[in-house]
């Protein structure tokens, strides 16, 4: 059974780091690419980027290019998605989602994490 | 970059009746490569259509998608109780990827 964990809810401070993971099961990990998408309380799905565990290479959309970092673990079948320095409006939940060819940046989203809420508040 | 405009913004029906949900893009989506997703309140976002008019695994056949370029389709032949959720619809075919505002559809 194809599986995305991803970790439990974090509440943090405006400035402080954050790193969050998705851990995919059931399937040859290395194989699909991985997206991270956004979903702001009450709002609808934003795409923040893409990463290929094959060979990490990853593309982002421009309008969070330089907030947010994606990264993989290949050893430990894991996804990232990294803030440096958190803002209030990054509060949301966080999903990561399997992309349903093998090897295409290019795919419909099958298989998606539970999602990780974070809560960035002063 | 591809805007995607969904309507209507909400759609209110009666358990056995059809909805159609519209999505517009604003350049031509790349080898119909358009996907709807269905989110029912506090779940996950659930693939329903895949290439303009595929279906996923597991998804009944009163979901059905039509459309090519720019202008796309998601019709439920027959509404039921369970139906009730936002629908997405998404283009993977450039980057960025792009969703549009959603549909709620209200039975």
């Amino acid at each position: 059974e194809v599986q995305l964990v991803q970790s439990g809810a974090e509440v943090k401070k405006p400035g402080e780091s954050l790193r969050i993971s998705c851990k995919g099961s059931g399937y040859s990990f290395t194989s699909y690419c991985i997206s991270w998408v956004r979903q702001m309380p009450g709002k609808g799905l934003e795409w923040l980027g893409r990463i290929d565990p094959s060979d990490s290479s990853m593309k982002y959309n421009p309008s969070f290019q330089g907030h947010v970092t994606i990264s993989v673990d290949k050893s430990t079948s894991t996804a990232y998605l990294q803030w440096s320095s958190l803002k209030a409006s990054d509060t949301a939940m966080y999903h990561c989602a399997r992309h349903m060819e093998s090897y295409s940046w290019y795919a419909a989203f099958d298989y998606w994490g539970h999602g990780t809420l974070v809560t960035a508040s002063s | 970059e591809i805007v995607l405009t969904q309507s209507p913004g909400t759609l209110s029906l009666s358990p056995g009746e059809r909805a159609t949900l519209s999505c517009r893009a604003s350049q031509s989506v790349s080898g119909s490569d358009l996907a709807w997703y269905q989110q029912k309140p506090g779940q996950v976002p659930r693939l329903l259509i895949y290439g303009a008019s595929r279906r996923a695994t597991g998804i009944p056949d009163r979901f059905s998608g039509s459309g090519s370029g720019t202008d796309f389709t998601l019709t439920i032949s027959r509404l039921e109780a369970e139906d009730l959720a936002v629908y997405y619809c998404q283009q993977y075919g450039s980057s960025p990827v792009a969703f549009g505002g959603g549909t709620k559809v209200e039975i």
